[in-house]
């Protein structure tokens, strides 16, 4: 079935420093969503990406999709201690554009002062 | 507040006790998700709606659970004879799902279920 895998599953980074995270599928994503849970909090949209090769950016977040659309990357430049929380990937049903999102594992990001 | 409003927030309920949890999803969505999630994992895909129809419902989802969306606005969750497997946060979302626009789900802050 459709699987959506997200490493690492921890990253513990001092604050200035750069952060990445990975999100792998078994097979190719019409889009791929990227979504942040605060501890003892809910997921919150961050972005959608839907052409091959994609990048976009939101401040100092970069989001990327790869050629192939089975892969994608969420890069965090010089983290701030707002950036804790956990990081999810979400892909639709195979073949779907509007079907259910499968998510990731996360990544969950620590940030120490 | 036109977010998606999930009650009640928090629940602890004896092991074999009935709970229901409620949900509403921002007015102008046409669809209308149930998750699940525990402790270090991602959402779990329990069972969605288009307006009032239940399209898709996970294997997850045993015969102990049911979910309605009587008149394709508000949602309830039922859990029959919980189990302390049961316990975990429970999250609704909802989504205007078009071509043009993609899926983009919005969730709740979502139902928390102790079973003791």
């Amino acid at each position: 079935g459709q699987q959506v895998m997200q490493i690492p599953q921890y990253q513990h980074v001092q604050e200035g420093e750069d952060f990445t995270t990975y999100c792998n599928s078994s097979t190719t994503l019409s889009n791929i969503q990227w979504y942040k849970q605060r501890p003892g909090g809910h997921p919150v949209f961050l972005i959608q990406l839907v052409k091959s090769g994609e990048v976009k950016k939101q401040k100092r977040l970069t989001f990327q999709f790869g050629e192939a659309k089975k892969n994608s990357s969420l890069h965090i430049t010089a983290t701030q201690t707002t950036d804790v929380g956990t990081y999810f990937c979400a892909g639709p049903d195979r073949g779907s554009t509007l079907g259910r999102l499968y998510f990731g594992r996360g990544t969950q990001l620590t940030v120490w002062p | 507040d036109t977010g998606v409003s999930q009650n009640p927030r928090h629940k602890i309920t004896k092991r074999g006790q009935n709970v229901t949890f409620r949900c509403d999803p921002i007015s102008e969505h046409n669809r209308l998700y149930w998750y699940r999630q525990t402790l270090g994992q991602g959402p779990e895909f329990l069972t969605y709606f288009q307006n009032e129809a239940q399209l898709e419902k996970s294997r997850l989802l045993s015969d102990r659970f049911s979910a309605e969306r009587p008149k394709g606005s508000f949602s309830t969750l039922e859990i029959q004879r919980t189990e302390q497997g049961d316990s975990a946060m429970y999250l609704c979302a909802s989504s205007l799902a078009t071509v043009r626009s993609g899926n983009t789900i919005y969730f709740g802050e979502g139902s928390w279920l102790t079973v003791v």
